[in-house]
C-alpha cells in the first residue's frame, strides 16, 4: 500500500517552454500533497503544500506564478513549471499524506528529473 | 526557527557492524519523527516512524526517541553494503503536516 506515482520520470525541454508533472496516490486518498525540489548533492527543499480543492501554499522564495500547482482531485496533484529556464533543471519529487490515516507519514513518488536546455 | 540537525558525514562503518545515526530538533513540542533513506538519484523511502519516547524496532532497524533531550536516532544492525545511502531525519513540528527535514547523513558501509 501507500504507493505514489509520478509522471514523467524524466523530461528534457527547451528554454521557455512549460512542463507539467503529475503526482498520483494510487491506493489512498491524499488531501495534502507536497512538492519538493532537490539539486545535486543538496537537501530536499519544500516548494509548496498542495491542498485538494484549494490554493497551494508556497514556501518563501518560490514563485507561485512560475510553479503552478493544481490539486483537483483526492488522488492527483500537478506541478507546471512555466517558461522553464536552465536554472530550473532539478529533481522534482512529490509526496502525499494518506487523508484517512491517523499518522502524518509522507509517501514519496519516484521523482521527475527535469533538464532545461 | 524550526530546525532539524544531522551530521552530514560521511559516516563509514564496516560491514556487519552497527551504524548509529543521530538527529536533533529544535521544537520541544514535536510529536512525529521519521527516518527516510535516499539512494543517489532516487527519491526518499520511509524506513521508520516513531512517536513515543523509547525504542522502536523493525528488523535490523531501531529508532530511538528522547523528547526530553530532543534527539532521535537510528541504529542499523548487521550493516550491509546495500545500506549505503543518505539517511534523512524529518520531524513534524506543527499541525499542517509539513515535515522539517535534516540535511541528511551519508552512510558508507565498507565490505
Amino acid at each position: 500500500g501507500a504507493v505514489v506515482s509520478q509522471h514523467p520520470s524524466w523530461v528534457i525541454c527547451k528554454s521557455g517552454t512549460s512542463v507539467k508533472i503529475e503526482c498520483r496516490s494510487l491506493d489512498f486518498q491524499a488531501t495534502t500533497m507536497f512538492w519538493y525540489r532537490q539539486f545535486p548533492k543538496q537537501s530536499l527543499m519544500l516548494m509548496a503544500t498542495s491542498n485538494e480543492g484549494s490554493k497551494a501554499t508556497y514556501e518563501q522564495g518560490v514563485e507561485k506564478d512560475k510553479f503552478l500547482i493544481n490539486h483537483a482531485s483526492l488522488t492527483l496533484s500537478t506541478l507546471t513549471v512555466t517558461s522553464a529556464h536552465p536554472e530550473d533543471s532539478s529533481f522534482y519529487i512529490c509526496s502525499a499524506r494518506d487523508s484517512q490515516a491517523s499518522t502524518d507519514t509522507q509517501y514519496f513518488g519516484p521523482g521527475t528529473r527535469l533538464t532545461v536546455l | 526557527q524550526k530546525e532539524v540537525e544531522q551530521n552530514s558525514g560521511p559516516l563509514s562503518v564496516p560491514e556487519g557492524a552497527i551504524a548509529s545515526l543521530n538527529c536533533t530538533y529544535s521544537d520541544r513540542g514535536s510529536q512525529s519523527f521519521f527516518w527516510y533513506r535516499q539512494y543517489s538519484g532516487k527519491s526518499p523511502e520511509l524506513i521508520m516512524s516513531i512517536y513515543s519516547n523509547g525504542d522502536k524496532e523493525d528488523g535490523r532497524f531501531t529508532a530511538q526517541l528522547n523528547k526530553a533531550s530532543q534527539y532521535v536516532s537510528l541504529l542499523i544492525r548487521d550493516s550491509q553494503p546495500s545500506d549505503s545511502a543518505t539517511y534523512l531525519c524529518a520531524v513534524n513540528m506543527d499541525s499542517n503536516y509539513q515535515l522539517i527535514w535534516g540535511a541528511g547523513t551519508k552512510l558508507i558501509i565498507k565490505p
